[in-house]
């Protein structure tokens, strides 16, 4: 089965903080992503990562950063959190080896920016 | 961009059929997926559909897609109390980049009653 695990489920910060949302993968995929999820909002894709050391913006990367050092983790950083930071975030990981592009999702982390 | 919409509630009696509708704008995807998100937990795959299909049935879920219209649908048979969640569709990008990033529907809550 594929796992994709996310560090927290839930994370309390306060604002100007630094934060770390860490993802870890064990199937080996190549591709990451991070999203955010809000109510009547759907999921936005913040950023992804087709390969370690790779990077690219999604559609909402203001006031997020990422960084992939190794293949199984893809780690979230918001340099300075602010209140409308306050969401779910999600994490997804994919292969180029199945056919159909299919996501694996972690959990989430229900962040709140106070 | 892409869009991509779905109503944002529906509500059925249990044992009555669900349907879940969608509309994308990309008429080049590839893939198109229903993904399911339990209370407090990740986005699960539910089912998909290649584009050149209209119509595929997976036990009590059938997922019918109208290219022309750039419309699909997620049936559910004999709805269960289990079945509340909240439905994404999802639109994939062509499979000749790298990345495979999916677009995301504003999700469906789907309550079922008694």
């Amino acid at each position: 089965d594929v796992k994709v695990t996310q560090s927290s489920r839930y994370l309390v910060k306060r604002t100007g903080e630094k934060v770390f949302l860490e993802c870890v993968q064990d199937m080996d995929h190549e591709n990451m992503f991070w999203y955010r999820q809000d109510p009547g909002l759907g999921l936005r894709l913040i950023y992804f990562s087709y390969d370690v050391k790779m990077k690219e913006k999604g559609d909402i990367p203001e006031g997020y950063s990422v960084s992939r050092e190794k293949k199984e983790r893809f780690s979230l950083i918001l340099e300075s959190a602010s209140t409308n930071q306050t969401s779910m975030y999600l994490c997804a990981s994919s292969s180029f080896r199945g056919a159909q592009e299919t996501q694996y999702f972690g959990p989430g982390t229900r962040l709140t920016v106070l | 961009g892409e869009d991509v919409e779905q109503s944002l509630f529906l509500s059925v009696r249990e044992g009555d059929s669900s349907v879940i509708n969608c509309t994308y704008t990309d008429s080049s995807s590839t893939y198109l997926y229903w993904y399911k998100q339990e209370p407090g937990a990740g986005l699960q795959l539910l089912t998909y559909i290649f584009s050149n299909m209209d119509m595929k049935q997976d036990q009590r879920l059938t997922v019918l897609l109208n290219k022309k219209d750039k419309h699909l649908s997620l049936r559910i048979a004999d709805t269960q109390t289990g079945d509340s969640a909240i439905y994404f569709c999802a639109e994939g990008d062509s499979p000749t980049g790298g990345g495979n990033k999916l677009t995301f529907g504003t999700g469906t809550q789907l309550k079922v009653e008694l």
